[in-house]
């Protein structure tokens, strides 16, 4: 059974630090990993998709890292802001197919001003 | 360029009632994903849909149907709701719902059982 677990399940930082999210998986064989952004009873907001091909994706302050051999992805948050209070969600695409994902719990993110 | 739309955002229903959920993908969008989102279990996967035909199924009993129509819009259905069916459902739309495309979701929709 595949699995995705994220740690920390929580994070309080003060804003301006620069942070890590993890996300590690138990099947190698994954197509493509995408993070996404969940703000409160909201929907999801895809923030970076990195390719089974690719180790990495950038935009803006966000940069994501796939290590496919070992099962594992990590989301690097610079300069953080109030408003990156979220929760933040890894999930990776399985059967070949971007319509079937398969998700982490998240990490909730509090960004303290 | 618009993007997924759910509707409704909010529904509250009785046990034993059934309810309709609809979602329209980003135009040119041909796959749609529907998912369910629960406190305690997280975001589960329902069902695919592309080109009208399912094409993945999750572990949901037969209470939880779909489908998909010619232009890419997809519905959900669940029948005799239970309590425990409360959740955030969400779709979500990719281009060709192959590997390697961005998945979109959704603002999604709140569904209360009482």
């Amino acid at each position: 059974k595949q699995e995705v677990t994220q740690i920390p399940a929580a994070l309080s930082v003060p804003e301006g630090e620069n942070l890590v999210l993890n996300c590690s998986f138990t099947d190698s064989a994954i197509y493509n990993l995408q993070w996404f952004r969940q703000d409160p009873g909201k929907g999801l907001t895809s923030l970076l998709l990195i390719q089974s091909s690719q180790r990495e994706q950038t935009s803006g302050r966000l940069n994501a890292s796939l290590d496919k051999s070992s099962g594992r992805s990590t989301l690097y948050i610079a300069a953080s802001q109030p408003g990156d209070s979220a929760t933040y969600l890894c999930a990776f695409a399985y059967g070949g197919s971007q319509g079937n994902l398969i998700f982490g719990k998240g990490t909730k993110l509090s960004v303290k001003p | 360029k618009a993007g997924v739309t759910q509707t409704p955002r909010y529904l509250i229903k009785t046990r034993g009632q059934q309810v309709t959920l609809s979602c329209s993908p980003i135009s040119g969008h041909r796959s749609v994903s529907w998912y369910q989102q629960t406190p305690g279990q997280g975001l589960q996967f329902l069902f695919e849909y592309f080109s009208e035909t399912q094409r993945n199924k999750g572990n949901f009993p037969g209470r939880f149907s779909g489908r998909q129509f010619s232009n890419s819009r997809s519905e959900m259905n669940v029948s005799t709701l239970e309590l425990g069916d409360s959740a955030l459902y969400l779709c979500a739309s990719t281009v060709l719902g192959t590997g390697n495309t961005e998945a979109f979701f959704g603002q999604g929709t709140r569904l209360t059982v009482v």
